[in-house]
């Protein structure tokens, strides 16, 4: 089975560009929960997605931050006029069921934008 | 706020010692805490994990305590090995209104395993 498959795993960007960062979960998968990593810190939760619906977005910014998980293809985060303070590591987790986080959540390789 | 915190940001070892990765949290409620392994340009990686209910679980080489009077828990690896070296990463695992589950990450110990 493959896992959880972020893409790209790099993205350079210019400030005032937009950036899309892709998430398959892993197969069978309905869940989907972004993350994001700034340089030396612990990741931080952005948002958790069921499919076509958005449960808790509490730690998205209120701006320029927008994810979706349609009911066919990839989740997306969807970043708008990036800055520099965007610049991090972004993780996806994905699990088969809500509640469940402990060894069924399975992060992927995470998608490293940068600003510039 | 609430928040996971750890006590050392780097951590060196020997080949062979024994390593122990403290974390201290803040929230008394909280029940649910996992450990997390890090390797560089990595995704997090499950290492083990802790209920309330317990105060120690076993792995593979690895032991997890917890101190709930003093809102403290800690990793400890047998025998640490040069694969071990990594960023490691305790967290608080709470549930979402609505479903889900959301993690809450400390800082992170970097561990530096020496030849």
């Amino acid at each position: 089975n493959a896992g959880v498959m972020q893409n790209p795993r790099h993205l350079v960007r210019r400030r005032g560009q937009e950036a899309r960062l892709r998430c398959s979960p892993m197969k069978g998968h309905s869940h989907v929960y972004w993350y994001r990593q700034l340089p030396e810190e612990g990741l931080k939760f952005m948002v958790y997605l069921q499919k076509e619906n958005i449960i808790d977005e509490s730690g998205m910014p209120k701006e320029r931050f927008s994810a979706e998980f349609p009911k066919e293809g990839p989740s997306i985060l969807r970043i708008q006029q990036v800055v520099r303070g965007d610049s991090a590591a972004y993780f996806c987790a994905s699990s088969p069921l809500q509640g469940i986080m402990n060894t069924e959540a399975f992060f992927g390789q995470g998608t490293r934008l940068t600003v510039v | 706020g609430e928040s996971v915190g750890l006590h050392l940001p780097t951590l060196s070892v020997q080949e062979g010692d024994n390593s122990i990765i403290n974390c201290a949290y803040s929230n008394s409620a909280s029940d649910y805490f996992i450990w997390y392994k890090q390797e560089s340009g990595k995704g997090p990686q499950f290492i083990i994990d802790i209920r309330s209910n317990m105060d120690k679980r076993q792995g593979q080489r690895v032991t997890v305590l917890l101190n709930k009077t003093v809102k403290h828990l800690s990793l400890q690896i047998a025998a640490t090995q040069p694969g071990d070296s990594a960023v490691y990463f305790c967290a608080e695992n709470s549930e979402i209104t609505g479903g889900g589950n959301k993690l809450t990450f400390g800082t992170g110990t970097q561990l530096k395993v020496e030849l």
